[in-house]
């Protein structure tokens, strides 16, 4: 069964440096996602991307962050200046349609020291 | 917006029994109601979906029950296994492509 899967696992780094978080959506899906979930709390919405481009973003969603599909597989999320408060699980999904299901990758967990 | 809640943190329950986890949502627009299932170290796992134009849906072992006067949410798991421990989530969608996730309900089988 296809599944979503993520890079790396774990990711420990700075305050202030630039991370790269990895996912490779299913292979048929079209329209994906990147939620983040902070130690004990909700999952929480950040992205969405079809098309090659934002299709929304929630208010977490800063000028901090941006999301990039580099190649025909690949779809990224990059934190250009990483805060202690960006700490948390960072959960790509993928959707056949806007109105489908959303499958989760298995995350990653990132330590911002 | 959306606001998503869960009625219990954590619910424990024996081994064989059936189990029902509650969630309450805001927003009468929502129309897409998810169920969740995540274990430790893991990522959401899809478990059941219903749309705004059903109250009842059945998968394996699985029901969930929508009802949208009193804006609420049940999902219902028949003869509870171990491996049905982890933390449940309902996600409610309101038009737009991204889900409002609830707090989660910690599901703990006793064998």
């Amino acid at each position: 069964e296809p599944e979503v899967t993520q890079t790396p696992s774990h990711q420990v780094t700075q305050m202030g440096q630039e991370v790269i978080l990895r996912c490779v959506p299913i292979s048929n899906h079209l329209y994906f996602y990147w939620y983040r979930q902070i130690l004990g709390q909700k999952v929480e919405f950040l992205v969405s991307f079809y098309n090659n481009e934002i299709s929304e973003k929630s208010e977490i969603f800063d000028d901090q962050f941006s999301v990039e599909r580099p190649d025909g597989s690949n779809f990224t999320l990059k934190i250009r200046s990483t805060k202690l408060e960006d700490s948390a699980m960072y959960f790509c999904a993928s959707s056949k349609g806007q109105k489908e299901t959303q499958y989760f990758g298995p995350g990653t967990r990132l330590l911002v020291l | 917006g959306e606001s998503v809640g869960l009625h219990l943190p954590t619910l424990s329950v024996q081994e064989g029994d059936n189990s029902i986890i509650n969630c309450a949502y805001s927003n009468s627009a929502s129309d897409y109601f998810i169920w969740y299932k995540q274990e430790s170290g893991k990522g959401p796992q899809f478990i059941i979906d219903i749309r705004s134009n059903m109250d009842k849906r059945q998968g394996q072992r699985v029901t969930v029950l929508l009802n949208k006067t009193v804006k609420h949410l049940s999902l219902q798991i028949a003869a509870t296994q171990p491996g049905d421990s982890a933390v449940y989530f309902c996600a409610v969608k309101t038009g737009a492509n991204n889900l409002f996730f609830g707090t989660g309900t910690r599901l703990t089988v006793i064998p």
